[in-house]
């Protein structure tokens, strides 16, 4: 099945600055890469998500790249705000393409 | 149009009792998917249901876990005999199903259960 790897853990970044996220993936086959932010205590909501047939997608500040190749994605935050701090998850399909599998995580902190 | 609804919101239960939760998904949505979050982990898949049928229960501990989506009303999920390692938060999550392509996944509020 899919396996989801996503680095790093924390992230603390200063506010204004850009923060990465990356994430590899093990199923050749995955075509479909949602990130999704959850704010503590709250449920994780989607925030941008990349199917296999383009290599970039950009909305507003956020933007996702796929290496298709190298089987790993990431989400790129430029300018970052305080209201930016929260947990997030990167998924890819799992064995059966109708579910999600998470990755661990990242928790990331914006300092005003 | 109400968004994936919950109940309970928080749960407390004693070791050895039983524990369901439940899960309403967004009006149009034939497919549900449950979660566990642990805190400060990430989630993780448990199952993933269409009307009247389980489609994978991969993620599923194989005991004193079930999971049903029946014809009419919410998706239950059942954990029979509750130990401490089972207070978690429990997610569902809906889609429409359209199609072969999945998408985006309508997250609930999550069901914090408790065991003491």
């Amino acid at each position: 099945g899919e396996n989801v790897e996503q680095h790093p853990s924390t992230l603390s970044v200063q506010e204004g600055d850009s923060a990465v996220i990356k994430c590899t993936y093990s199923d050749s086959a995955s075509n479909y890469f949602p990130w999704y932010k959850q704010e503590l205590g709250k449920r994780p909501q989607l925030i941008i998500d990349i199917r296999s047939n383009v290599g970039e997608k950009k909305d507003q500040r956020i933007a996702v790249t796929l290496n298709k190749t190298a089987k790993h994605f990431s989400l790129h935050i430029t300018e970052t705000q305080p209201e930016d701090s929260a947990v997030y998850f990167c998924a890819a399909p799992g064995g059966s393409q109708g579910n999600l599998i998470f990755g661990k995580g990242t928790k990331l902190s914006v300092k005003p | 149009n109400a968004g994936v609804m919950q109940n309970p919101r928080h749960l407390v239960r004693r070791r050895g009792q039983e524990a369901r939760l439940r899960c309403s998904p967004m009006k149009g949505h034939s497919h549900v998917y449950w979660y566990r979050q642990l805190p400060e982990e990430g989630l993780k898949f448990m199952v993933y249901l269409q009307k009247e049928n389980i489609i994978d229960e991969s993620g599923m501990p194989k005991e004193r876990f079930s999971a049903e989506f029946p014809k009419e009303g919410p998706s239950i999920l059942r954990i029979q005999q509750v130990v401490r390692g089972d207070s978690a938060a429990y997610f569902c999550a809906s889609s429409p199903g359209l199609g072969p392509l999945i998408g985006e996944l309508f997250f609930g509020e999550g069901s914090r259960l408790t065991v003491l």
